[in-house]
């Protein structure tokens, strides 16, 4: 049974257009995450959430904005996509505390046109 | 510099081989460490939590070294299905922040 569950798996947007992408999870985790990987890079953090508390990396860009409405749903929207932002996102779960391995969703594939 | 660094390979071995891996990072701070396995368009998944000097999971056998910095993943008797990227992560100031090595690319040829 799927734990974190991305929706969309696929998205593409146009340049400029406002786009949400949603995180779930059943797992009860009070840490999500959502990560940026671009091809053959490591994922980059972009923000996480110990709860409600919005803990936002400083090299996030401002276009980039998170909402945390529960504990299993976590939303990504990128205000206004640009041709860089195409990429995989990825959103993962964690503890908080020891054991803190993350468990990541299947991702959601954004393409920008 | 980053805070987390792997050599990106390609490793390229036969079956059979034992093969190691070297990640590096710089916070002198950080307590957690893991070794995450990702398939190509794939998410990562968790292969192995490094809490104390190391431990060992069948084929695999992680280390880490507080003195200098580092961690380590040797697989022996390398699989077919071993090849994938194996990313090395290591948590931040804060705990539940990670930050993830480049990654680094094996794969076992028959």
């Amino acid at each position: 049974d799927a734990m974190v569950i991305q929706n969309p798996r696929y998205q593409v947007t146009q340049f400029g257009k406002p786009v949400t992408l949603s995180c779930s999870q059943t797992l009860n985790h009070n840490v999500m995450y959502w990560y940026q990987q671009k091809s053959s890079q490591a994922p980059k953090l972009l923000f996480h959430y110990y709860d409600k508390d919005f803990n936002n990396e400083a090299d996030t860009p401002d276009n980039f904005q998170s909402r945390r409405p529960n504990t299993s749903f976590c939303f990504l929207d990128i205000r206004s996509p640009g041709l860089g932002d195409a990429a995989m996102y990825l959103c993962a779960t964690s503890r908080l505390g020891p054991p803190e391995e993350q468990y990541f969703g299947p991702g959601t594939r954004l393409t920008v046109t | 510099r980053k805070e987390v660094e792997q050599d990106p390979g390609p490793f390229n071995v036969p079956e059979g081989a034992t093969v190691a891996f070297n990640c590096t990072y710089s916070n002198s701070a950080s307590q957690s460490f893991f070794w995450y396995r990702q398939d190509c368009r794939k998410e990562p998944k968790l292969l192995m939590s490094v809490y104390s000097s190391g431990n060992e999971d069948g084929r695999f056998t992680a280390q880490l070294n507080r003195a200098s910095q580092y961690i380590s993943l040797l697989i022996r008797d390398s699989k077919l299905s071993d090849s994938a990227t194996y990313l090395c992560v290591v948590n931040g100031n804060t705990g539940n922040q990670f930050y993830f090595g480049t990654g680094t690319s094996l794969t076992v040829i028959p």
